[in-house]
């Protein structure tokens, strides 16, 4: 079957590093995407992996590991516009390009 | 320049009645999604086509029915709408490649209200 999960919600100060799990059970496997999703706005896209190991985009990393079926979005120096929710994607193996979704972790940064 | 542009935004309307939603990307992408996202922010994939092709039709009531009259453009028709069809619904594209630069990009979102 498919599943992705994440935590549903977290919080965490300004200025702090948050880190954000995600684990997979999907079909196949042809990358793992994050995005971040505002309220009321469309996800945008943060990252991309799809080998083992650490990107790094300024404040946001992403790290993988396939074998774990295990995936995290480390946010640091938080902001008060990080406040959104970030969602954990998949995209399966097989030609169809059919990207499977989590349910989402709504992050809180407080003051 | 959108991207991926929507239209409408806000839909409101009666049960029973049949509605459409459009959806056009200027990305020159050849993938194109519809996406339903309910109240607990799931978003859950409901079509695909790839060049004008359908290649994934995930458990929708046959009430919902794409139509891709080239690959720049994904529409979503309605019939017979139902109190559970409220929800946002997001069209997305991508370029079908394994590779970076192959992430989906999504259009504003239709948040469809039935009453």
């Amino acid at each position: 079957g498919q599943n992705i999960d994440q935590p549903t919600e977290m919080t965490a100060t300004e200025g702090a590093i948050v880190q954000i799990n995600c684990t997979y059970q999907t079909s196949g496997f042809n990358g793992l995407f994050w995005y971040q999703q505002h309220a009321g706005e469309a996800p945008t896209f943060l990252s991309y992996n799809v080998l083992d190991g650490l990107e790094e985009k300024g404040r946001f990393s992403s790290f993988l590991s396939r074998s774990k079926g295990y995936s995290y979005l480390l946010l640091k120096e938080l902001q008060m516009k990080d406040s959104a929710s970030y969602l954990c994607a998949v995209r399966e193996s097989g030609g169809t390009y059919k990207y499977i979704f989590g349910t989402g972790t709504r992050l809180k940064v407080l003051a | 320049d959108t991207a991926v542009s929507q239209t409408p935004k806000y839909l409101v309307t009666q049960m029973g009645n049949d509605k459409s939603i459009k959806c056009e990307q200027n990305l020159g992408h050849d993938t194109m999604y519809w996406y339903k996202q309910d109240s607990k922010k799931f978003l859950k994939i409901m079509f695909s086509y790839n060049n004008k092709e359908l290649i994934i039709n995930e458990t929708v009531p046959n009430r919902f029915s794409p139509k891709s009259p080239d690959k720049a453009h994904l529409n979503l028709h309605i019939n017979s709408l139902e109190l559970g069809d409220s929800a946002v619904y997001f069209c997305a594209s991508t370029r079908t490649r394994d590779s970076r630069g192959s992430e989906a990009f999504f259009g504003q979102g239709t948040r469809l209200t039935v009453v």
